[in-house]
């Protein structure tokens, strides 16, 4: 089984609707990442969480919220999703590290979103 | 713009040439990574070096990191056809215990 698992892998939706992306992760790290793929645009930060009380947003947190229900789950929502949120979404967990800073990223499969 | 910018954009080379990436970046960092990226799937780490390091060896990777330049490259030797992929340097921006992504290298292997 993968270490880092997203749910759904593809979902094709309407303009208004309501989605949920998940992630759920075995390898008992701390952090957790939701990036936005875009061609040309390389990966950005949407939100990232360092435990289940902590939620940070990224650079391009606006139109999304995120939910950590437990060390082990960080789930992306767009509450009325529009066409510009089309985009591969990845999540990301990693450990912690007072000396390097940000370690390796362990990246799941990634579940890709259109919006009509 | 991003705070880390890859060049060149595209890189095509023949199978047993070395593959050189390049990778520049605005603001202290703490570390940088490299990933690597086949179509579509999610990304897989390939190295990390350290702020206070220079050079780096994994198998056939080097990377390079020149703090006074604020740039980083990613030599692959005798590439092969499978290493085809987009190729990404993330910087560990110092004090915000995250990284910023480039916009990556598209590398393609003719064999």
């Amino acid at each position: 089984d993968a270490d880092v698992t997203q749910t759904p892998r593809n979902r094709i939706t309407k303009t208004g609707k309501r989605i949920m992306l998940e992630c759920s992760q075995t390898k008992g790290h701390d952090r957790m990442y939701w990036y936005r793929q875009d061609p040309g645009l390389g990966l950005r930060l949407i939100y990232y969480s360092f435990d289940v009380k902590d939620i940070n947003k990224g650079e391009i947190s606006d139109g999304y919220s995120v939910s950590r229900q437990a060390q082990a789950k960080f789930s992306l929502s767009l509450e009325s999703a529009i066409p510009n949120q089309t985009a591969l979404y990845f999540c990301a967990t990693t450990g912690t590290s007072a000396v390097i800073g940000t370690g390796e990223l362990f990246f799941g499969e990634g579940s890709r979103l259109t919006v009509l | 713009s991003q705070q880390g910018e890859e060049d060149p954009q595209a890189l095509s080379i023949q199978e047993g040439e070395n593959a050189t990436m390049n990778c520049s970046y605005k603001t202290s960092i703490n570390n940088l990574q490299w990933y690597r990226q086949n179509s579509g799937r999610g990304l897989v780490h390939l190295i990390l070096i350290r702020s206070n390091e220079r050079e780096k060896h994994s198998g056939r990777l080097r990377v390079t990191l020149d703090t006074s330049k604020k740039s980083s490259s990613l030599l692959i030797t005798a590439s092969r056809a499978a290493d085809t992929a987009s190729y990404f340097c993330a910087t560990g921006i110092q004090g915000a215990q995250k990284l910023v992504f480039g916009q990556g290298t598209r590398l393609t292997i003719n064999p």
